[in-house]
């Protein structure tokens, strides 16, 4: 069975301080692995996918494999950047229209 | 674009009426929508995959007779929760497939009395 795991339920830091969201996974074959993020009132938006190797809002991740990991990472976090951050998982390549195994979730803090 | 709405948005009914909720996907077609699950403070499950003009096909453990799914057209998909009880409160959440990625509604709240 695929799992994802977020084993922080929140994380606080401050202004300026990088940010390191931690995100575990377990699956048998080659999953896709994206960030959602889910700021105050608004619904869940795609942060970035695995495949795409791309930063978005300053934020990256790289799938470790040896690890099962993808963990989240910002050099230096903003106010901003305060929301519910969920892992997820598509078991397949091109996973972007298969359903998602999600974590539970990290709600980051940034303090000023 | 890629917009993806939900109605209604918040839902209270009695025990063992059914309530239907609807996903719609505003400016583009969705093949394929899904639906999740939100319990509080908890993550998003995955119940059933919705495919247009097909029977919907269901997670493990979710009951089909229950979570009725319905994909009639390239916009919209709905979510009937028959014979709604109590555990079936909770927060349901659709989304549909655009370009291989998946855009999600707003949710809409269930409070079953």
């Amino acid at each position: 069975a695929q799992r994802v795991t977020q084993p922080e339920k929140l994380l606080s830091v401050f202004k300026g301080a990088p940010v390191e969201l931690k995100c575990n996974y377990s699956y048998s074959g080659s999953p896709e692995l994206f960030w959602y993020v889910q700021y105050s009132r608004q619904r869940l938006q795609l942060l970035l996918r695995h495949i795409s190797r791309e930063s978005i809002k300053g934020f990256t991740a790289d799938l470790n494999k040896g690890e099962t990991s993808f963990h989240l990472k910002k050099p230096f976090a903003q106010e901003e950047d305060s929301a519910m951050y969920y892992c997820a998982l598509s078991g397949r390549a091109g996973g972007g229209a298969d359903g998602l195994t999600f974590g539970k979730g990290t709600h980051l803090i940034i303090q000023p | 674009g890629a917009v993806v709405s939900q109605h209604p948005s918040w839902v209270i009914c009695k025990s063992g009426t059914s309530v239907k909720i609807e996903c719609r996907s505003l400016d583009f077609q969705a093949t394929t929508m899904f639906w999740y699950r939100q319990f509080p403070k908890q993550s998003l499950m995955l119940m059933a995959t919705s495919n247009e003009g097909s029977k919907a096909t269901y997670e493990q453990g979710v009951e089909k007779d229950k979570f009725l799914i319905n994909h009639a057209s390239l916009t919209l998909s709905t979510l009937t929760v028959t014979s709604a009880h109590p555990e079936d409160s909770s927060f349901y959440i659709c989304s549909a497939v655009y370009q291989n990625e998946q855009f999600f509604g707003p949710g809409t709240r269930l409070t079953v009395l």
